[in-house]
């Protein structure tokens, strides 16, 4: 199956600063990237869909200039917290979609612990 | 809103088989049933999916009934690492989106 990584896995911040998550896809090229977010024992929610070279698209309610993504490449996709604060302490999750799968399968990545303090 | 109902939670005993269902009444023609599940503090995992007919793949089966309305998953032999909870969603093939419900959240006990 197709590989995708998370970096870091987790991370303890301090209110005000800013974050930023990398997630890659280690053996495929992907054209589009999710980001998700979970709080504890909730579901995923999606934040955000990225396409490489263009700007993403985010779902209702999620701030786009506090969550900043960036697709620059096939393989690399980057959620930058801005001015983090302790209610955006979650479990952040990407995933990777690899092109000409017929399913449009999803391979997701294990996630990024953020804590903000 | 998620389009399926999942019980909340089952127990299910090492070694025995798992059967985790799912409601669907609503679900549209060109629309697959798929199934994740998500280990405690990890991303999702990929189990299996299917449109009408029943599927089975070396993690599990998924039982489809003829009108479509409600699937199982099947996990033959439950392992204590099949502890997860499992997520059952429908999407139309084509279409990115997974919109993630809340899942059943399975234990398998020694």
């Amino acid at each position: 199956g197709a590989v995708v990584s998370q970096h870091p896995s987790r991370v303890i911040c301090k209110s005000g600063t800013s974050v930023k998550i990398e997630c890659r896809s280690l053996d495929f090229q992907a054209t589009t990237m999710f980001w998700y977010r979970q709080f504890p024992k909730k579901s995923l929610m999606l934040m955000a869909t990225s396409n490489e070279g263009s700007k993403a698209t985010y779902e209702q309610g999620v701030e786009k200039d506090k969550f900043l993504i960036n697709h620059a490449s096939l393989t690399l996709s980057t959620l930058t917290v801005t001015s983090a604060h302790p209610e955006d302490s979650s479990f952040y999750i990407c995933s990777a979609r690899r092109p000409g799968d017929s399913y449009n399968e999803q391979f997701f990545g294990p996630g990024t612990r953020l804590t903000v303090l | 809103d998620a389009k399926t109902t999942q019980p909340p939670s089952m127990d299910c005993a090492e070694g025995r088989a798992a059967n985790l269902p799912c409601n669907h009444s609503t679900i549209s023609g060109n629309e697959y049933v798929y199934w994740y599940r998500q280990i405690h503090s990890q991303g999702p995992q990929y189990i299996i999916h299917g449109l009408k007919n029943n599927e089975t793949n070396e993690m599990a089966s998924l039982i489809i009934t003829e009108d479509r309305k409600s699937s199982t998953l099947i996990l033959p032999h439950a392992t204590l690492r099949d502890t997860a909870v499992y997520y059952c969603i429908v999407r139309v093939v084509g279409y990115s989106t997974l919109t993630f419900g809340k899942g059943t959240m399975l234990l398998v006990s020694p």
